[in-house]
């Protein structure tokens, strides 16, 4: 079965410094994508980025890049020169087959990051 | 463009009531999605609908319906609330096959709603 595991609850980075937020899926098929989400206090879910399993260079999204390395089977999300605003809860989730059939998410339990000024 | 809007934002019910919460999209996406969010939780699928005219079960869909009303509108019925189904509710939508408006993001992002807050009593 399709797991996704977050094994950091809770993280602190110094504002302007660099963040690594661990995810590693477990899925038996070739096709699948990887999304990285960030859900502030305030409730919502916003879309930071994604990367396919097809794809061969690592997703970069501004500040944001996914290091995914296929053979661990891990899609971390580093979250460079850290500020204030990216203190939230972040989730990793994965959908399994090819992006044309509709996937479902299937979610981690998250990772709350704090940053310190 | 609203992207993807949810009524209402907060619900209190008692035990037993029953209510359904609405989502639409305009964002000509085929698939739509109802999650839920247990405190301290990832979300978790309860219904799909991977285009218009068809719905599937999701992870945890025991205590709810749903009604894929047309291409833009989505709805999640509970027939009889239970404080179990204590929650937050998201809907969200996506374009497998790539996106059909001007939104950012490839392939099949899922967008989500604000979410529905709601408690049972």
């Amino acid at each position: 079965a399709q797991k996704i595991t977050q094994t950091q609850p809770g993280m602190f980075v110094q504002e302007k410094e660099a963040v690594t937020l661990d995810c590693t899926y477990d899925t038996s098929d070739q096709s699948y994508g990887l999304f990285w989400y960030k859900q502030p206090s305030s409730g919502e879910m916003i879309f930071l980025i994604y990367q396919g399993s097809y794809d061969e260079q690592n997703a970069t999204e501004g500040r944001y890049s996914l290091n995914f390395q296929k053979a661990r089977k891990s899609a971390n999300l580093v979250i460079s020169a850290s500020q204030l605003g990216d203190s939230a809860m972040y989730f990793c989730a994965m959908r399994e087959g090819f992006y044309n059939q509709g996937g479902k998410l299937i979610f981690g339990q998250g990772t709350e990051l704090s940053v310190k000024p | 463009n609203a992207g993807v809007t949810q009524t209402p934002k907060f619900q209190v019910l008692k035990t037993g009531q029953s209510m359904t919460l609405q989502c639409a999209q305009d964002m000509n996406h085929n698939s739509m999605y109802w999650y839920r969010q247990d405190p301290g939780m990832g979300l978790r699928l309860i219904y799909y609908s991977a285009s218009e005219g068809t719905t599937d079960k999701g992870e945890v869909p025991n205590g709810y319906n749903v009604s894929r009303l047309n291409k833009r509108e989505f709805s999640l019925r509970l027939e009889s609330a239970a404080p179990s189904q204590t929650s937050v509710y998201f809907c969200a939508s996506s374009a497998p096959g790539g996106t059909s408006g001007n939104y950012r993001g490839s392939t099949d992002t899922q967008y989500f709603g604000p979410g529905t807050r709601l408690t049972v009593l």
